[in-house]
This record gives structure tokens, C-alpha cells and sequence, in this order.
């Protein structure tokens, strides 16, 4: 069956923009949850929905928001660009309970 | 705060010279401690969930085991292919985050 698909793959944005990233989770998968990944923090926590609720947040600014749609299908969305938000933006999608969590090949942001 | 140490950072070895990797946490209530490969550019590809001290999965060349404050990945025989950095992570207490270490990169020469 078709894995996590993240869109688009890679995007440049200049500061002060903002950005929407989207994920469809594997079918069947009702989990999402976010993780920003960068040289030197390596893989950190964004935020988690499940069935259109957001179950958890991770320790970022506001600036960071996402949500769930109905269908499981989920998206990011960063305001106000700044240099440091350039990173590999990944999403993870499981079954309930997270026995085995499915990455999806990310989204690169570049922000100049 | 859960957290994950993996070590080393980086570990060469020779194609069939078999190693392992190291993973400390420390969890409030482990729920499950994760494996991941992940290659240069693409998503991390889940390799093994495990749940209580004692287990221990295979799955070709690697094998997983866990004790009550560290996991290990050993790789047996490695060849090329395994290239790759490979990412350890926790989930613990009611939360399920995963909570990652910073990755062992493995190189293995032909």
C-alpha cells in the first residue's frame, strides 16, 4: 500500500513569508504527527492529531500551527519565515496506539 | 524530560566486520523504543519497535535488542548497502511522541 506522501518535496521562501506543507498519511492511519529535523537539534517533536484533534505539541513558537482534516490528511503551516526554520520538515502517520510509526520523505524548506 | 544518547557519532568499518550501535535512554514509562535507517536527503525508514527488556527483533543483517536503560542494534556482517545513519527513539508515559537521539552514521567500505 502507498507510504506517507509529503508535498511538495522542496520549497524557498524568503523571510517573512509564510509556508503550508501538506502529509496523507497511509491509509487507514489516523495519527499525524510532525517532527522538524535540522543539522545540529537532529529529529524534533512539532505537533501530534488524531481524528482532527491535536493531541500534543512539541516546545515551539506560535508561529507553528497545523491541523487534520477529516479524510486523516494533515498540514503545516509556518508564519513570519525566519532563516532558522530552513530544515526537513517530516511527517509520521500511525495507527492508533503508535506501535509502528511511518515516516514520509519530507519536505526541505529553504527560507533566504 | 525523556531523552536518548546514541553512540558512537559516526563508526566506520570494513564490508563483513560486524559492530553494534548504542542507544541510552532514560523514559518515564517506556512504551516503546524505536529504530529507524535513514539515508542522505530521504525520510527515516522504520526498522523495529520494541516493547520491555529482554526482546529482541532481526531483521536481515540486524538485530535489535533492549534492556532497561539501553537498546543495541548489531549488524552482522555488513556490506555497503547498510550505509546509512541510523536513529534511535523513545516514546514513554501517556505521550506519544517519539523522542530521537542524534543518529550513529554508519560507513561500511567494500
Amino acid at each position: 500500500k502507498a507510504g506517507v506522501t509529503q508535498t511538495p518535496r522542496y520549497l524557498i521562501k524568503t523571510r517573512g513569508q509564510q509556508v503550508t506543507l501538506s502529509c496523507s498519511p497511509i491509509s487507514g492511519h489516523r495519527s499525524v504527527s510532525w517532527y522538524q529535523q535540522t543539522p545540529g537539534q537532529g529529529l524534533q517533536f512539532l505537533f501530534e492529531y488524531f481524528s482532527e484533534t491535536q493531541r500534543n505539541k512539541g516546545n515551539f513558537p506560535g508561529r507553528f500551527s497545523g491541523r487534520q482534516f477529516s479524510n486523516s490528511r494533515s498540514e503545516m503551516n509556518v508564519s513570519t519565515l525566519e532563516l532558522g526554520d530552513s530544515a526537513l520538515y517530516l511527517c509520521a502517520s500511525s495507527s492508533r496506539g503508535w506501535t509502528e510509526a511511518f515516516f514520509g520523505q519530507g519536505t526541505r524548506l529553504t527560507v533566504v | 524530560e525523556d531523552q536518548v544518547t546514541q553512540s558512537p557519532e559516526a563508526l566506520r568499518l570494513q564490508e563483513g566486520e560486524s559492530s553494534s550501535l548504542n542507544c541510552s535512554y532514560t523514559v518515564s514509562g517506556l512504551r516503546g523504543l524505536f529504530w529507524y535507517r535513514q539515508d542522505p536527503g530521504k525520510g527515516p525508514e522504520f526498522l523495529f519497535t520494541l516493547y520491555s527488556a529482554g526482546e529482541e527483533k532481526e531483521k536481515e543483517r540486524l538485530k535489535a535488542t533492549l534492556t532497561k536503560k539501553e537498546s543495541f542494534l548489531h549488524i552482522t556482517a555488513p556490506k555497503p548497502e547498510d550505509s546509512a545513519t541510523y536513529l534511535c527513539a523513545v516514546q514513554g508515559g501517556a505521550n506519544s511522541k517519539l523522542t530521537f537521539g542524534k543518529g550513529i552514521t554508519l560507513s561500511v567500505r567494500p
